[in-house]
C-alpha cells in the first residue's frame, strides 16, 4: 500500500527566503507526481506535476524535482511572499495494483511567510 | 472553461438529515473523482466515474453514501442519515482518460458540518 509523508508538517519564514518542502513515498512505482496548493477552507490548486521518466518541472518561482528510485519529491519555492502562505500537499499516482486512478496524498507541509 | 464547480460551498446540517453535493466537471473530461478530507489530513479516495459507470467506491463510503453521475456529465453526492463523523471537505476532481499522463482538477470542495 502506497504511503506518502511530508516533512516537515509546518514551515515559517521570512519573506524573501528559499525554501524547500519534502515528500517521500513507499512504492516507487507511480505513474507521475502531482504538487497541490490549498489555502485555508479552500479546494486544491494544481502547482506541479511530474511523469515517473521526468526529473523536474518548473513554473515560475516554483521548482519539483523527482527521485522515483529513491521514493522522494522536493518542492523548491524561490523568494518567498506572504502570498504564498498555504498548505502544500504531494500527491503520487501509483502504477502497481488495478487503482492506477487514485491519488494517494501526503498529510501536507503548512507554510506561513511572514512580512 | 471555468473548471470544475462544486456546490454548495458550505453546509450545515442537522444529525440524520440527508444532504446532497453537486459537482459539475470539466466538460472534456470523462473521469470525476471524489474524495474527503477531514482536519489535518490529506483527502482520501471515495469513488471514480469512467463517464456515467462508477468504477470503485471505497471502504470509507458507507451504504448510507451513493454517488452517481447521469449521462457522464455532472456528479451528485448524497448522505443519508447523516453523523457527526460526516463532518468534512468533500473535494471533487476531474481528469481526461486515459489519466496516467494527466493530472487532476480540482474543485473548491464543499465543506459540510453535522451538528
Amino acid at each position: 500500500k502506497q504511503e506518502v509523508t511530508q516533512i516537515p508538517a509546518a514551515l515559517s519564514v521570512p519573506e524573501g527566503e528559499n525554501l524547500v518542502l519534502n515528500c517521500s513515498f513507499t512504492d516507487s512505482a507511480i505513474y507521475n507526481l502531482q504538487w497541490f496548493r490549498q489555502d485555508p477552507g479552500k479546494g486544491l490548486t494544481s502547482l506541479l506535476l511530474i511523469q515517473s521518466s521526468q526529473r523536474e518541472q518548473t513554473s515560475g518561482r516554483l521548482n519539483a524535482s523527482l527521485d522515483k528510485s529513491s521514493g522522494r519529491s522536493t518542492l523548491y519555492i524561490a523568494a518567498s511572499q506572504p502570498g504564498d502562505s498555504a498548505t502544500y500537499l504531494c500527491a503520487v499516482r501509483s502504477n502497481s495494483g488495478g487503482s492506477n486512478y487514485k491519488l494517494t496524498f501526503g498529510k501536507g507541509t503548512l507554510l506561513t511567510v511572514n512580512p | 472553461d471555468t473548471g470544475v464547480s462544486q456546490n454548495p460551498r458550505h453546509k450545515i446540517t442537522k444529525r440524520g438529515q440527508n444532504v446532497t453535493f453537486r459537482c459539475d466537471p470539466i466538460s472534456e473530461h470523462n473521469r470525476l473523482y471524489w474524495y474527503r478530507q477531514t482536519l489535518g489530513q490529506g483527502p482520501e479516495f471515495l469513488t471514480y466515474f469512467q463517464n456515467e459507470a462508477q468504477l470503485e467506491k471505497s471502504r470509507l463510503l458507507s451504504d448510507r453514501f451513493s454517488a452517481e453521475r447521469p449521462k457522464g456529465s455532472f456528479s451528485t453526492l448524497e448522505i443519508q442519515r447523516t453523523e457527526q463523523g460526516d463532518s468534512a471537505m468533500y473535494l471533487c476532481a476531474s481528469s481526461l482518460a486515459p489519466g496516467i499522463f494527466y493530472g487532476y482538477t480540482f474543485g473548491s470542495g464543499t465543506r459540510l458540518t453535522v451538528v
